[in-house]
């Protein structure tokens, strides 16, 4: 079946520019995650949803990035006026998470590489 | 969150058994072990998980210690594409953010031809 799918893949923008990447979870994946990874590092959390419910916020999210998943389906994350400090590979995960049996493996999309100039 | 401790890098053969271990010493009773792995230039992908007992799939075996403080992931038989940093992580059991995933810097395999 498909998988967890992002868009654009690549997205060069210049400082101050706003800049929004989308995310397509797995049909039917109540939890939707996203997290930004620097080169050379592993990935960190950003933001949680459940269905359309954004349940937690990293203090990395500044003021400057939003997420929305309206209707529990697809999310954006959106990034305001931006600074090269948010080049990055952004990834999206989506799990079914089901509590009672661990069962909250995470199926990551292959990313968006921003690149801030 | 209960934190690992992974080898920063290990290397193989290819077709060789590779074992890569992760120390959890503060793991607490309800916590899962999972694994990850992510390939160059690609997302992370899940491997396996599991509570106590070794547990098996098609792409790797996790024996995990009895007093749970560490497990290892076993590659029966590398390959070219099993080179990728493996990170060994105790998701978020509880709160609000169910099954958050904190990664560390993860284990880089190398795997010789």
């Amino acid at each position: 079946g498909a998988g967890v799918s992002q868009s654009p893949r690549y997205k060069v923008a210049k400082r101050g520019q706003d800049v929004a990447l989308r995310c397509d979870p797995i049909s039917g994946h109540v939890s939707l995650f996203w997290y930004q990874q620097a080169l050379g590092q592993g990935p960190e959390f950003l933001t949680y949803f459940q269905n359309e419910a954004q349940l937690e916020k990293s203090r990395l999210l500044s003021d400057r990035f939003s997420a929305e998943r309206p209707k529990g389906s697809f999310s954006t994350l959106e990034i305001q006026r931006t600074e090269q400090g948010d080049s990055a590979m952004y990834l999206c995960a989506s799990s079914l998470a089901d509590p009672g049996q661990g069962t909250y493996e995470q199926y990551f999309g292959p990313g968006t590489r921003l690149t801030v100039t | 969150d209960a934190k690992t401790t992974q080898p920063n890098s290990m290397e193989s053969n290819e077709e060789e058994p590779v074992h890569l271990p992760c120390n959890h010493s503060t793991i607490s009773g309800t916590d899962y072990i999972h694994w990850y792995r992510q390939l160059p230039s690609q997302g992370p992908e899940y491997v396996i998980h599991g509570l106590t007992s070794n547990v098996n799939n098609r792409m790797a075996s996790l024996a995990i210690a009895e007093d749970r403080k560490s497990s290892t992931l076993i590659l029966h038989r590398a390959t070219l594409r099993d080179a990728a940093v493996y990170y060994c992580i105790l998701p978020l059991a509880g709160g609000t953010s169910y099954g958050k995933l904190t990664f560390g810097q993860g284990t880089i395999l190398t795997v010789h031809p």
